[in-house]
């Protein structure tokens, strides 16, 4: 059974950083690209990222382009969002998905989401 | 960057009757096209990809179509457990973007 399981939820001031994990199961994590996603409260998704399955290509939406990294530690079955600079407008609940195939960008299996809270 | 405007932004309909959601992409998206439902309080779940292809264990009433720019989700026969957002994407580019969702209910 695939399963994704974010952590790193948090309050925090506006201007700081912050970083998630997805922790990947259930599936051969080095053979897929991995994406983050957010929904602002009462909003709809936003995909801000993605990372090739062997990290050697990263895209990002301009929203976040300069200030977020995505990253993964195959060794670990790991994703990561390294969030900079955070600003009120980040304030959503961050999913981690993954990629269906190699070049099919669309999103199989999500994990539960954490709250990033980015507030004074 | 390719914008994707969903159509209606709320549906109400009864148990059993059959609804369409359409989507339509700002330009040729060549059947890179997703739709995901969202229940209250849960994670998306995918529905429909590559336009017209049913994802492992979506009940059959569920359907997409489309080509070119324009796109639909049906949902025939209605169930309570349908009640949800529904939301379209398409990846035939980066950045990969979202329709707005339509959060359909029942009557």
């Amino acid at each position: 059974e695939v399963q994704l399981v974010e952590s790193g939820e948090g309050l925090v001031q506006p201007g700081s950083s912050m970083k998630l994990s997805c922790v990947a199961s259930g599936f051969t994590f080095s053979n897929y690209g991995m994406n983050w996603i957010r929904q602002a409260p009462k909003k709809g998704l936003e995909w801000i990222a993605l990372i090739y399955y062997d990290s050697s290509s990263k895209y990002y939406a301009d929203s976040v382009k300069g200030r977020f990294t995505i990253s993964r530690d195959n060794s670990k079955n790991t994703l990561y969002l390294e969030m900079n600079s955070l600003r009120s407008e980040d304030t959503a609940m961050y999913y981690c998905a993954k990629s269906a195939y190699y070049g099919y960008n669309y999103f199989d299996y999500w994990g539960q989401g954490v709250m990033v809270t980015v507030s004074s | 960057d390719i914008q994707m405007t969903q159509s209606p932004a709320s549906l109400s309909a009864s148990l059993g009757e059959t609804v369409t959601i359409e989507c339509r992409a700002s330009e040729d998206i060549y059947n890179g096209l997703a739709w995901y439902q969202q229940k209250p309080g849960k994670s998306p779940q995918l529905l429909i990809y590559n336009a017209n292809s049913l994802h492992t264990g979506v009940p059959s009433r569920f359907s997409g179509s489309g080509s070119g720019t324009q796109y639909s989700l049906k949902i025939n026969s209605l169930q309570s457990e349908d009640v949800a957002s529904y939301f379209c994407q398409q990846y035939y580019n980066y950045p990969l973007t979202f329709g707005s969702g339509t959060k359909l209910e029942i009557k």
